[in-house]
Parts: C-alpha cells; sequence; structure tokens
C-alpha cells in the first residue's frame, strides 16, 4: 500500500506557481521523499527527490517539512506540458520496489 | 547516454500466443524493475532483477509470467498464452548502484 497521501486532482493557471502538497505521516529515518511524474501516454518521470532538506533542480522545487511528515513539490511557472499525474512516493533506496498511489492529476489551464 | 529502451513500444497478440516484452537499461545500471499499467488504473510493481537474479517477484502472476535478466543482453519479460486481461502497458525502470530509478517508455500489449 502507499505510505504517502495526495489531492486527487488540481488545476493551474498557465504560467503560474504551482504547489503540490503530499502527506506521509509514517515515514521512517532512512526514507526518501522521491516525485515522479507521468504524461499522458507515456512512462513515468523522474522529478525530484530528497531526505531532510530543501532541493531544486532544473525542473522543479522540493520543499520538506521540518519533521518530515509533509512535503510539498513546486513547480515555479506550470506551463502546459506539466500536465500529468504527480506521484509522492517513500523509497527506502533506490532498490526499493515503488509503490505507485493514484497520485495528483495536475490540469494547467491556459 | 540513452535512456531505458523499450521493445517492442506496440505488441498485439492473440489469446494464447506468448509476449516477449524487451527492456534495456542504461548505461551502467544493473538493477531492472518491471511495473504493469492495466487500462485506468495505477502502476503496480512486478518484478525486480539485477544481472542474472531474481531479487523480488512479489508482484508476478504466479504462472504464465517470468522475467529474466541475463549476463548479456535486455532483460525479457515473458508472458506465455496470453489472455485479454493481460492487455495493459507495460514499463521498465533501471537504477545504478546508488540513485533514483529511471523509466522507459513502455510496452503496449493489446490481446485480441
Amino acid at each position: 500500500d502507499a505510505k504517502t497521501t495526495q489531492p486527487n486532482s488540481m488545476e493551474s493557471n498557465e504560467e503560474e506557481p504551482v504547489h503540490l502538497p503530499c502527506n506521509h505521516s509514517t515515514i521512517s529515518g532512512t526514507d526518501y521523499i522521491h516525485w515522479y511524474r507521468q504524461l499522458p501516454s507515456q512512462g513515468p518521470e523522474y522529478v525530484i527527490h530528497g531526505l531532510t532538506s530543501n532541493v531544486n533542480n532544473r525542473m522543479a522545487s522540493l520543499a520538506i517539512a521540518e519533521d518530515r511528515k509533509s512535503s510539498t513539490l513546486i513547480l515555479h511557472r506550470a506551463t502546459l506540458r506539466d500536465a500529468a499525474v504527480y506521484y509522492c512516493i517513500l523509497l527506502a533506496t533506490s532498490y526499493d520496489k515503488v509503490i505507485f498511489g493514484p497520485g495528483t492529476s495536475l490540469s494547467v489551464i491556459p | 547516454n540513452a535512456g531505458v529502451m523499450q521493445n517492442p513500444r506496440h505488441l498485439v497478440r492473440r489469446r494464447g500466443q506468448e509476449a516477449r516484452l524487451r527492456c534495456s537499461p542504461m548505461k551502467g545500471h544493473s538493477h531492472v524493475y518491471w511495473y504493469r499499467q492495466l487500462p485506468e488504473e495505477g502502476l503496480k510493481f512486478m518484478v525486480y532483477l539485477q544481472k542474472e537474479n531474481i531479487i523480488d517477484e512479489s508482484g508476478m502472476p504466479k504462472e504464465r509470467f517470468s522475467a529474466e535478466f541475463p549476463k548479456e543482453g535486455p532483460s525479457i519479460l515473458r508472458i506465455q498464452q496470453v489472455v485479454r486481461g493481460d492487455s495493459a502497458a507495460y514499463f521498465c525502470a533501471s537504477s545504478p548502484y546508488s540513485d533514483t530509478q529511471y523509466f522507459g517508455p513502455g510496452t503496449r500489449l493489446t490481446v485480441l
């Protein structure tokens, strides 16, 4: 079973920031927080991951709560190509099988 | 560095035939995972392999499904005597020693 909770769907206007929340209240000290996204008819795409500190890369930012029980994926300027299902996942190591929940379906409105 | 390659991208089989799905991991990656996505459903883990070893096959159906990752060549997911319920998208992912998993574009299997 997925160990994270995400809203089923969200909407954003194009070129505005998007904050996608994820709750993981049972996270253990060795769990990394990973985010993947799946565009229509494509395979999942790695977005970002972190352990304790906030992380930034060219795709997004990841803000992790101090108690690590929640995190937020931040897309700084949503584009139409960001419309996808976003999955928040906990992995103890990269060898773990990924257990996908239903994720958040993000719609971007032009 | 090419990404994870899967072929064929689309595969059509009649009931009772065999389906062979291939996955070439990214260069330097020795861990391969297979996932299945049924229509209108989420992704489900099937099997995790390292070179010549099956590490975790807890998500594999007990019958008709098998997977291998030989010393040389791609990983193969084999489905024998396919049924209509096997129609799905099958995704392969690979990872190196200590990094995240990278997914291929998937093989879409249609069973007639």
